[in-house]
């Protein structure tokens, strides 16, 4: 167990709905990671925060958004659902954002119908 | 653009053998190169490695980092059916780490 924990672990919706993924963090991280699974593309990072601050994004669509809280836990937000957005998404986190390996959570399966 | 490339996509082995994973990436002034274990859910983490030549141990696990030649292996001994996963190589920016599509190892009794 890494000691990330992400809920809901299943989440099934249909096409233009909007969902919240939610992560916690390891007790003590203060980065957190967002990344998307899906079966032909690999990991692919989302977004990054740190201490509350959003620090690096990657390929994140604008119908994706995140924020971290100040108790260091973060949501992902998704919205106008489309049938490529099923995957698989991560949160990760790490003590530092310098040489610190992340820790990932058991992720969130997300299927749009 | 991948900047993360591992090889071979995939392979089969039969316990007791010894299999080595590549991965190479094309870029310079990363900070640190990190190994992942992906069964069915978390990828675990494995290894982290900073330094050029120094090789890291876990076990029957062994990574070492070639930062002239660009690339990393990752090593395992005598392999067993619980080794059978996906194998990540991710390298770490400042605030991003950029993830390999990873090989996936089976191994068979």
């Amino acid at each position: 167990d890494s000691g990330v924990t992400q809920t809901p672990k299943h989440l099934i919706t249909a096409t233009g709905q909007r969902v919240t993924l939610r992560c916690s963090p390891r007790s003590g991280d203060l980065s957190v990671y967002w990344y998307q699974q899906s079966l032909d593309q690999g990991l692919q990072f989302l977004i990054q925060y740190y201490n509350g601050e959003e620090r690096a994004k990657g390929n994140i669509l604008e119908r994706f958004s995140a924020q971290q809280f100040p108790d260091l836990h973060s949501e992902l937000n998704l919205s106008s659902l489309e049938l490529g957005d099923s995957a698989l998404y991560f949160c990760a986190s790490s003590v530092t954002d310098l040489n610190s390996p992340l820790h990932f959570g058991n992720g969130t399966r997300l299927t749009v119908t | 653009e991948d900047k993360v490339v591992q090889s071979p996509l995939s392979l089969v082995v039969h316990e007791g053998d010894t299999v080595t994973l590549n991965c190479s990436y094309e870029v310079t002034n990363f900070r640190s190169l990190l190994w992942y274990k992906q069964e069915k859910k978390a990828p675990t983490f494995l290894f982290m490695l900073t330094s050029s030549g120094i090789e890291k141990k876990s076990g029957r696990l062994s990574s070492i980092l070639d930062k002239k030649e660009l690339f990393s292996i990752l090593n395992i001994t005598a392999t067993q059916t619980g080794d059978s996963a996906i194998y990540l190589c991710a390298v770490e920016f400042p605030n991003q780490f950029y993830f390999g599509t990873g090989t996936s190892l089976t191994v068979i009794p």
